[in-house]
Parts: C-alpha cells; structure tokens; sequence
C-alpha cells in the first residue's frame, strides 16, 4: 500500500530537549516536503526536498532542520524546541515538482 | 497579504445540496492547483488536480480554474453527510522551485 509514515504519532515533551520526527514513503517520489497546520494559520511549509540531499526553507523554516540522506525518508529536526512550535505536522511525498502530494496522519507535537 | 485567500467558511448546507468552494490567488506564477479534503485527525487527500484553465469534472465533484481571475473553485453536487470535512486549496509554481502554497481551508457540514 502507498503510504507516508509519521513517527511519533504524539508527543509532549519540554522546552529545549532536542526531538526527531521521522517520515518515510514507499512509492519512490522525488519531493517531500514538511508542514504546520495551526488554527486559523492554515497549512504552512516548513521545508522541502526536491531530491536526495537538496533541499530548501518553505515558508516557515526557522527553528527546524531537516535533511535528506535517502529517497524515502525525510525527518524534521527540532534542536531546541519552544512552545511556540507546538503544533499538528504533516510530511507529504509526490512523484516531483508541481504534481499532487500524499500526506501522512500527522504528528502532534505539545512543547511545554 | 496571503499569497492564497480561502473563503473561510464554515459552511453548513443540507444534503443534497450544491456547494461551491472558492480560492483566489495573487501571484499569476501559480501554475498548479489541487484541492484536498481532510478528514479530523487525517491528513489531507488529492480530490482535484487541474493545470489549465477551464472546468474538470470527477463524479460529483468538478474544479474550476481561472488563470485570467486568479481564482479557483470546487464545486460538490448532491452533497452528502460524508463529504463534510475541511476543504483546502493548493497551488505550486511551474519552475524549479518546490514550494506548495495552501488555503487556510474552508470547513463544510452537510446535515441529514
């Protein structure tokens, strides 16, 4: 089955302990790419990949690493987390630039 | 200003009913558009996938497209209580460059 896959699903955690999220897809695309859905924010882009070991800040990227070793996975690094990155994220994969997007289930991450 | 204005709804309409989604947009550079539902606690998935102008139809869902207007629309015929959810709509440059510019979303209720 076609899927991006989210790692953890949930986690509460506190200010400043370094945290990974994972995200991995199984259907060989090219880009991926980070996002944050906040109430009345909407979905914003963190960062994308556009292929193994390129990638580039969206429209949200301070505070958050990423990197892109392999074609299927793509984990959002967290250095020193603030409360104000509590949030719900999505990763999404598509087969390139421009064409639909899969999206995991989320991961909602509490900052205390 | 937003790059993608979204009305914001919440829409309640009855089922059965015809509902209309709206997007416009600022930067003509916008070459791609999709629209995607999300379910609570799911990400969002591809409904509509369109590059040109004009309308594209998919069952009882059809995307609308005016480059010249710079808006979008996405309309539901005989609505039905499953189709409510958030609507979101997307839109991604025709060049190199990888970011995906998201509506905030518009959520719809279809009551029995």
């Amino acid at each position: 089955e076609a899927q991006v896959t989210q790692n953890p699903r949930y986690l509460i955690t506190v200010t400043g302990k370094k945290l990974t999220v994972t995200c991995s897809q199984n259907m060989n695309h090219e880009y991926m790419s980070w996002y944050r859905q906040d109430p009345g924010l909407g979905l914003r882009q963190i960062y994308y990949s556009m292929n193994v070991e390129v990638t580039d800040k969206g429209d949200v990227p301070e505070g958050y690493k990423v990197s892109r070793k392999e074609k299927r996975n793509f984990p959002l690094i967290l250095e020193s987390p603030s409360p104000n990155q509590t949030s719900l994220y999505f990763c999404a994969s598509s087969l390139s630039i421009g064409q639909p997007q899969h999206f995991g289930d989320g991961t909602r991450l509490s900052i205390l | 200003q937003k790059e993608v204005e979204q009305d914001p709804g919440p829409l309640s309409v009855p089922e059965g009913a015809i509902v209309s989604l709206n997007c416009t947009y600022s930067n003509s550079a916008f070459q791609y558009f999709m629209w995607y539902r999300q379910y609570s606690r799911k990400g969002p998935e591809l409904l509509m996938y369109t590059y040109s102008s004009g309308n594209k139809e998919d069952g009882r869902f059809t995307a609308q497209v005016d480059k010249s207007s710079k808006y979008i629309s996405l309309f539901i015929r005989d609505s039905q209580p499953s189709d409510s959810a958030t609507y979101l709509c997307a839109m991604t440059y025709n060049t190199n460059a990888g970011k995906s510019t998201f509506g905030d979303g518009t959520t719809l209720t279809v009551k029995p």
